[in-house]
């Protein structure tokens, strides 16, 4: 069967970093997506993976490593607004993507 | 960036009652869309794919009867919560993807919809 995979739940303070990892087992793979979701919003798109590597875009880095079938999200400079679900999803050889169920990162002051 | 927008923003309906929820690409010919489910707490739950002038593809254990998909055309698709029941309440989020351009799903706002 297909499986993503991230942890519940996180806690991180302002200012600091926090690394979101992501482990999948999926049939197929065209790429690996983040996304950010608020309470009560839909996901917004934070990054895509198809290459082995790190991308950078900002504050937020997304890594991937196809033979380990593993992803993590960095956040850098962490900011109060930062509180949000992170979901990790995969699109599969069918181009459907696949979704973990979230992680909740918690940022105090 | 392409915009996806969605109608209501919110529903309450009373039970047994049928609620229609569209899904609008703005600025782009969305040739696939996806409507997915998300309970509290939960993630996403994709009910079904839908390509504009075909018959959408069900997920297993969604019933089509019930949550009825049209996409008539390449910038709108419907879904329809037939005889709805507290237990369908939920947020209904739709999202879009251009022709040649399957790996890029834009979203839309999102449905949150409230049986009674």
């Amino acid at each position: 069967g297909q499986n993503i995979d991230q942890p519940t739940e996180m806690t991180a303070t302002e200012g600091a970093i926090v690394q979101i990892n992501c482990t999948y087992q999926t049939s197929g793979f065209n790429g690996l997506f983040w996304y950010q979701q608020h309470a009560g919003e839909a996901p917004t798109f934070l990054s895509y993976n198809v290459l082995d590597g790190l991308e950078e875009k900002g504050r937020f880095s997304s890594f991937l490593s196809r033979s380990k079938g593993y992803s993590y999200l960095l956040l850098k400079e962490l900011q109060m607004k930062d509180s949000a679900s992170y979901l990790c999803a995969v699109l599969d050889s069918n181009y459907q993507l696949i979704w973990g169920a979230g992680t909740k990162l918690i940022i105090k002051p | 960036g392409a915009v996806v927008s969605q109608h209501p923003s919110w529903v309450i309906c009373k039970s047994g009652t049928s609620v229609k929820i569209e899904c609008r690409s703005l600025d782009f010919q969305a040739t696939t869309m996806f409507w997915y489910r998300q309970f509290p707490k939960q993630s996403l739950m994709l009910m079904a794919t839908s390509n504009e002038g075909s018959k959408a593809t069900y997920e297993q254990g969604v019933e089509k009867d019930k949550f009825l998909i049209n996409h008539a055309s390449l910038t709108l698709s419907t879904l329809t919560v037939t005889s709805a029941h507290p237990e369908d309440s939920s947020f209904y989020i739709c999202s879009a993807a251009g022709t040649g351009d399957l790996e890029t799903q834009y979203f839309g706002p999102g449905t949150r919809l409230l049986v009674l």
